[in-house]
């Protein structure tokens, strides 16, 4: 297996405008966790899905963000409008067991808002 | 709420060196505690976890111990060398209970550089 995939590694954008970060997770795994990553706060947990339902968004900082998870393979991190405090590397881990004891991340994405 | 702390934030180190790294949790209610390493640019690589009945777990040169009751765990790298310099973070998972249960704290990291 390839491993999480997630798409784009960068993106750099204005503020204002929307911005989608994709993720294929492992084949097999249930669950899908996105994690936001700055230094002021480190590792933050956003949101997961299990069996690509939503179970908790209670880390989604506000409704400018959303996810979603079409299907097993696929999910979405949507940022819209954007602001420059939303500049984070966003990742995207699956895990096939809960609680998640072995839990695989994507490469993440680095998100710089202008 | 639990906090991870992880002392020290920083750590430079002459190759060969062995280190502790260290991870504190203010919540003794886990269900276990795992060791990350990141590497720039990358994701989260799983080192080594800890149930919450163990005390310690061993892997190559890395051993991870933990005392639940006093909120503490320990990563020893023995004979540390230049690949081995990276961020390591510990995170804990909550046990049985609550909206936190099964949800990972993860703490701030230590950055390890281990200079030749």
């Amino acid at each position: 297996d390839a491993g999480v995939i997630q798409s784009p590694r960068h993106e750099v954008t204005e503020m204002g405008q929307e911005v989608t970060l994709r993720c294929k997770p492992i084949s097999g795994h249930d669950y899908l966790f996105w994690y936001r990553q700055t230094m002021m706060r480190g590792l933050e947990l956003l949101i997961y899905f299990n069996n690509n339902v939503p179970i908790d968004d209670s880390g989604m900082p506000e409704d400018r963000f959303s996810a979603k998870m079409p299907n097993a393979s696929f999910s979405t991190l949507k940022i819209q409008p954007s602001e420059p405090r939303d500049s984070a590397v966003y990742f995207c881990a699956s895990s096939f067991l809960w609680p998640p004891e072995k839990l695989f991340f994507g490469s993440g994405t680095q998100l710089s808002v202008l | 709420k639990q906090e991870v702390t992880q002392i020290p934030a920083a750590l430079s180190v002459p190759e060969g060196e062995n280190l502790v790294l260290n991870c504190s949790f203010t919540d003794s209610a886990i269900y276990n505690l795992q060791w990350f390493r990141q590497d720039p640019g990358k994701g989260l690589t799983s080192l080594l976890l800890i149930q919450s009945s163990q005390r310690e777990q061993t892997s190559g040169r890395l051993n991870a111990s933990l005392d639940k009751s006093s909120g503490r765990s320990t990563l020893y790298i023995a004979a540390s060398q230049p690949g081995d310099s990276a961020t390591y973070l510990c995170a804990v998972i909550r046990n049985a209970g609550g909206t936190s249960y099964g949800k990972l704290t993860f703490g701030q990291g230590t950055i390890l550089t281990v200079h030749p």
